[in-house]
């Protein structure tokens, strides 16, 4: 069965450290790998995507690692801010995706910083 | 700048009410989406459409319907509200394609009382 495991399901940290989020997966055949952010009441914005075969990626403070033989990926955020205060997901994609809609959603890590 | 948009951020319908939900991209998107997001289980695929009048069952199609007259408006249709349909509901938009980004909506909370 496709799932997604994200841990921890919160953290709370202080302004300025560093932190990273945990994704394990058991999509398959596996295609590409997307971390969003997802801001209280809003919807999800898209951080990084990676297919199979890269390994890192990276947007500004944020950079997103990924090792598709143990289905894992990390989403590690440099230098936190206030603003980086926000649920992170998760979304492994099969290779079906698209016009089938396979994209399975991990339940996210909340994020809280602190001042 | 690019965007989805949908019609309402929050509603409150009384049980048994037709709902229409609307969303309107502009970025001449093949594929959407529309999705429901509880506390504690993560965005679940409702219904989807990759092409116009085209549309696919998602995992927790029971008790909506949809309807996609034009490339741009997705429409989620709730045929007699109740209350366990009260939920944020967001929609998406994506090019056609593997490992292509979707775009979300800001949500619309409904509450169904």
């Amino acid at each position: 069965k496709n799932q997604v495991e994200q841990s921890p399901q919160s953290l709370i940290i202080l302004e300025g450290k560093n932190c990273t989020l945990q994704c394990n997966y058991t999509v398959s055949p596996f295609s590409n790998l997307r971390w969003y952010k997802q801001d209280t009441g809003r919807g999800p914005v898209s951080l990084t995507i990676m297919t199979f075969s890269e390994n890192t990626k990276s947007n500004g403070r944020y950079t997103a690692t990924l090792d598709a033989d143990t289905k894992q990926s990390s989403l590690h955020i440099t230098a936190s801010q206030l603003s980086d205060s926000a649920s992170y997901i998760c979304v492994p994609g099969h290779v079906r995706e698209g016009s089938q809609g396979n994209l399975i959603f991990g339940k996210g890590t909340k994020l809280s910083v602190k001042p | 700048d690019v965007k989805v948009t949908q019609s309402s951020r929050y509603l409150v319908k009384r049980t048994g009410e037709k709902v229409f939900l609307e969303c309107v991209q502009d970025m001449d998107h093949e594929n959407m989406f529309w999705y429901r997001q509880d506390p504690g289980l993560g965005l679940r695929l409702i219904y989807f459409s990759y092409d116009v009048k085209m549309k696919e069952k998602g995992d927790i199609p029971e008790g909506y319907s949809v309807s996609r007259e034009k490339k741009e408006r997705f429409s989620l249709i709730l045929e007699s509200a109740s209350t366990n349909q009260t939920s944020m509901y967001l929609c998406a938009s994506s090019f056609a394609g593997i490992g292509r980004g979707y775009t979300f909506g800001s949500g619309t909370r409904l509450t169904v009382v």
